[in-house]
């Protein structure tokens, strides 16, 4: 299986300010149609998750433009540029392109 | 707007069987098909198995293969998800999600196995 690291594991944001987060994968994530298939996912407590970001970039419908992807092979990073209240809670990265879809070990994000 | 309702928490005893649900609405049914994902408190989430629902060709995750089996009803636009053999260990919170994607889920369903 694909192995998925994210890092840092925790953070602490001041409403405003950015965040990142790292997701390295254990094998390149490009599939043979040429697509990458890393996906980020945002949990908040007793919720499931919500899709924000997939095929490493694009944004899903009604996820706020502070959210954005990048990255290539086997190393992917999220960014919120501008932190808010509401973006509290778990961010997961996900793999799709290896089967079985795997899943990093999870980043809690907290507000200040 | 595209909904997946799950069937509400089960509480089961090891060895037992349980049968969740996952109603689609808000789109035609065989657009999409139907993932499981299972989270154990705590843990990341955890692909179990994937349904057509053209079809009903399905795709089990090795760890499942033998427990698991998903069917479909087209006429309720339903999705069932059985699992077998229950451990305490299956007790989590069982997701149903659109296709590989995943980008739509259902509420979730609670899974207690304890004795």
């Amino acid at each position: 299986e694909v192995v998925l690291t994210q890092s840092p594991l925790s953070l602490r944001v001041t409403p405003g300010q950015a965040a990142s987060i790292s997701c390295r994968s254990s094998r390149s994530l490009v599939y043979r149609d040429g697509n990458t298939y890393l996906t980020w996912f945002h949990q908040r407590p007793g919720q499931s998750p919500r899709r924000l970001i997939y095929k490493v970039s694009d944004r899903d419908s009604g996820v706020p433009d502070r959210f954005s992807g990048r990255g290539s092979d086997s190393a992917f990073t999220l960014r919120i540029s501008r932190v808010e209240a509401e973006d509290a809670g778990v961010y997961y990265c996900m793999q799709g392109t290896h089967w079985p879809e795997t899943y990093g070990q999870g980043t809690k994000l907290e507000i200040k | 707007q595209v909904q997946l309702v799950q069937s509400g928490s089960e509480l089961k005893k090891p060895g037992a069987s349980v049968k969740v649900s996952c109603k689609a609405s808000g789109y035609t049914f065989n657009t999409y098909g139907v993932s499981w994902l299972r989270q154990a408190p705590g843990q990341r989430p955890e692909w179990m198995a994937w349904i057509s629902t053209n079809d009903g060709d399905t795709t089990y995750a090795e760890k499942f293969q033998d427990r698991v089996t998903m069917t479909t009803d087209t006429s309720t636009s339903t999705v069932y998800m059985e699992l077998r053999r229950l451990r305490s260990d299956d007790t989590a919170v069982y997701y149903c999600a659109t296709d590989r994607g995943h980008e739509f889920w259902g509420q979730g369903t609670l899974v207690t196995v304890s004795s």
